[in-house]
């Protein structure tokens, strides 16, 4: 069964230093990976996906994943936080007939 | 183009009554899922619907859950009788896959709706 772990449950940042989340997943095969992003009131909004390729995955908003297989890893990253970034980030994965499973999400504070 | 529309955004009822919640995706999407999330947790998948057929509802509390989509366009999912535990966002999603869902689609989320089971 596939699984997800995003251990941080609340960071905090302050606006303008770099933001590294982490997840790891459990899949018996080449995953599928996902990172969305959740504000207070509205739905989930995909930042980026790994399917296949290069390793490093650019998404929007100034986001950047890095899948690891070695390490299970496909941890988000952000070189310069902004006050609008504050959120709920979520990492998913998908098997087969893209069915997603979640993590339990990490609350994402900025400091101003 | 529109997004995945959900309705109402919030409801309070209370346990053992019904509640129903609609979805339209986003048009041409195939594929349509219902999430449920449960505070402090991730979103859970309840069913998947491939047109007007289900694909996926392994999850779905069918004792008193139950969802449809009859046209293959919209649907509805039904909580009868709730409990307190079924208080959460319901989220509703699309993606385009014709073929059961392929796992690079991507999916598009609604805003959800909002549960209160007192």
């Amino acid at each position: 069964a596939q699984s997800v772990t995003q251990p941080d449950i609340h960071i905090t940042v302050s606006e303008g230093a770099s933001l590294e989340l982490r997840c790891n997943y459990s899949y018996g095969a080449t995953p599928y990976l996902f990172w969305y992003v959740q504000s207070p009131g509205q739905g989930l909004q995909l930042l980026l996906k790994y399917f296949s390729g290069d390793t490093l995955v650019q998404g929007i908003k100034g986001f950047e994943a890095e899948f690891k297989r070695s390490q299970s890893s496909f941890n988000l990253r952000k070189p310069s936080v902004h006050w609008s970034d504050a959120a709920e980030y979520f990492c998913a994965v998908s098997g087969g007939g893209n069915k997603l499973t979640f993590g339990t999400g990490t609350q994402l504070k900025v400091e101003l | 183009e529109a997004g995945v529309a959900q309705s109402p955004r919030y409801k309070i009822i209370e346990k053992r009554q019904s509640v129903a919640f609609w979805c339209n995706p986003i048009s041409g999407h195939a594929t349509l899922y219902w999430y449920q999330q449960i505070l402090g947790q991730g979103p859970k998948l309840l069913i998947q619907f491939q047109n007007n057929g289900v694909v996926d509802d392994s999850q779905l509390p069918k004792d008193r859950f139950s969802a449809e989509r009859l046209k293959g366009v919209d649907s509805t999912l039904k909580i009868q009788p709730a409990k307190l535990e079924d208080s959460a966002v319901y989220l509703c999603a699309s993606s385009y896959g014709t073929s059961g869902g392929s796992s690079t689609d991507t999916q598009y989320f609604g805003p959800g709706t909002r549960l209160t089971v007192l």
